[in-house]
């Protein structure tokens, strides 16, 4: 079965300081992926996504992505982040030929003066 | 252009109740999918809804249902609400595109949800 794992559920960070978050999936076939951002009490934005290619990835807000097959992982990263990217950040898998997406649990970045 | 929009914002109801949430594309948008979103949780498949027709389901009961319109637009349903049904019900839309394995039917665009308490 399809599984997504992000395995950091808090992550602070000082503004203006590099992130990283983490992003493992279990898929049989090569898999289709997003990340997603919730702000408090929203719905979800989508901040890139992966379906083949350059497995070097960018999408909005100055954030980018890596697909790593070998190790089954899509990071989500960001040089330099500012105060309003404090928020919810979710890893989904695309789960079946339909358009149905799997989620991982997210991660919850603060970000600190 | 008008993105997903979802009503009500809020809603309370009590344990055996039933309720209605309702959800309308994007613009352009032909299908419309139902996630849960429990607190602290990722969201969780509900159901897809293509051409008024029900085309794949998560792992809910039957107490969950749903209706697409001509126009797109959807409704979720839920039956003798549980205190466990309290969560936050997003709703995406899409394009199906060409068909199976349609990269754009897995580019969903997500309303800002109905945060549903069940007391």
């Amino acid at each position: 079965a399809q599984s997504v794992t992000q395995p950091d559920i808090h992550i602070t960070v000082s503004e203006g300081a590099s992130l990283e978050l983490r992003c493992n999936y279990s898929y049989g076939a090569t898999p289709y992926l997003f990340w997603y951002v919730q702000s408090p009490g929203q719905g979800l934005q989508l901040l890139l996504k992966y379906f083949s290619g350059d497995t070097l990835v960018q999408g909005i807000k100055g954030f980018e992505a890596e697909f790593k097959r070998s190790q089954s992982s899509f990071n989500l990263r960001k040089p330099s982040v500012h105060w309003s990217d404090a928020a919810e950040y979710f890893c989904a898998v695309g789960a079946d030929s339909w358009g149905k997406l799997q989620f991982g649990a997210g991660t919850q970045v603060v970000v600190t003066p | 252009d008008a993105g997903v929009t979802q009503s009500p914002t809020h809603l309370i109801k009590t344990r055996g109740q039933q309720v209605t949430l309702r959800c309308s594309p994007k613009s352009g948008h032909d299908t419309v999918s139902w996630y849960q979103q429990a607190l602290g949780q990722g969201p969780q498949f509900i159901f897809q809804y293509y051409e008024e027709e029900e085309r794949q389901r998560g792992n809910f009961p039957d107490r969950f249902s749903g209706h697409q319109f001509p126009n797109y637009s959807s409704e979720l349903n839920v039956n003798a609400l549980l205190l466990g049904d309290s969560a936050l019900y997003l709703c995406a839309s899409s394009l199906a595109g060409s068909g199976r394995g349609s990269r754009s039917s897995y580019e969903q665009y997500f309303g800002p949800g109905t945060r549903l308490t069940v007391t």
